[in-house]
């Protein structure tokens, strides 16, 4: 089973800041998500990678970018944080089931 | 396209009493079926993985059963407890030329377990 770390756990942020969500994984697996969750409201994916140098845009329309130059590193950053940016992010491998970390709430004000 | 619908939405019962939530999809080509648990404002929590073979999976107090042909699962939680308070996420893997290794969520059943 991955162990699956995310930083910061809450975030706070003024509008126009750049942000960079961390995600990362100790086992090596090769395919690994992020999902997007508004308050009450059900998980969207947002963006994947299937490994090093692989990323896809997922089902929900996002303004942010991801990257994957290391296997156990798969980082979310937004450009110029909006209101509208307001959220949860959650990361995951995905090997043979999915092993979410403690997500990320993101606050822009 | 995979649509993941849970009955019932929410859920209150007392301590002790034994339960079950509802998860149903509308394609049953799908690799696995998870079920997790999410606390307010937190992460998700795997419980139980069925993988399209399977019928069921046991872990402690709860068991989760899985008809892939008629497109449905049915996680059991015995003896409940105050703790067992959470929403509780169905969500499926699907299998198809698009297949990305997504999951497909449902809107999750909330539970109250009451002292």
């Amino acid at each position: 089973e991955a162990d699956i770390y995310q930083t910061p756990r809450y975030l706070v942020i003024g509008t126009g800041k750049k942000i960079t969500l961390e995600c990362s994984q100790t086992m090596g697996h090769d395919k690994m998500y992020w999902y997007q969750q508004d308050p009450g409201m059900e998980l969207h994916l947002i963006h994947y990678s299937y490994g090093v140098n692989s990323t896809e845009k997922g089902d929900l329309s996002s303004e942010s970018t991801v990257s994957r130059i290391r296997t156990e590193h798969f980082p979310l950053t937004l450009e110029s944080a909006r209101p509208s940016h307001t959220s949860q992010y959650l990361c995951a491998p995905n090997h043979y089931g999915y092993t979410f970390g403690s997500g990320t709430r993101l606050t822009v004000v | 396209k995979q649509e993941v619908t849970q009955i019932p939405a929410a859920l209150s019962v007392p301590e002790g009493e034994n339960l079950v939530l509802n998860c149903s999809f509308t394609d049953s080509a799908i690799y696995n079926l998870q079920w997790f648990r999410q606390d307010p404002g937190k992460g998700l929590t795997s419980l139980l993985l069925i993988q399209s073979s399977q019928r069921e999976q046991t872990s402690g107090r709860l068991n989760a059963s899985l008809d892939k042909s008629s497109g449905r699962s049915t996680l059991y939680i015995a003896a409940s407890q105050p703790g067992d308070s959470a929403t509780y996420l169905c969500a499926v893997n699907e299998i198809g030329s698009s297949n990305t290794g997504k999951l497909i969520f449902g809107q999750g059943t909330t539970l109250q377990v009451k002292p």
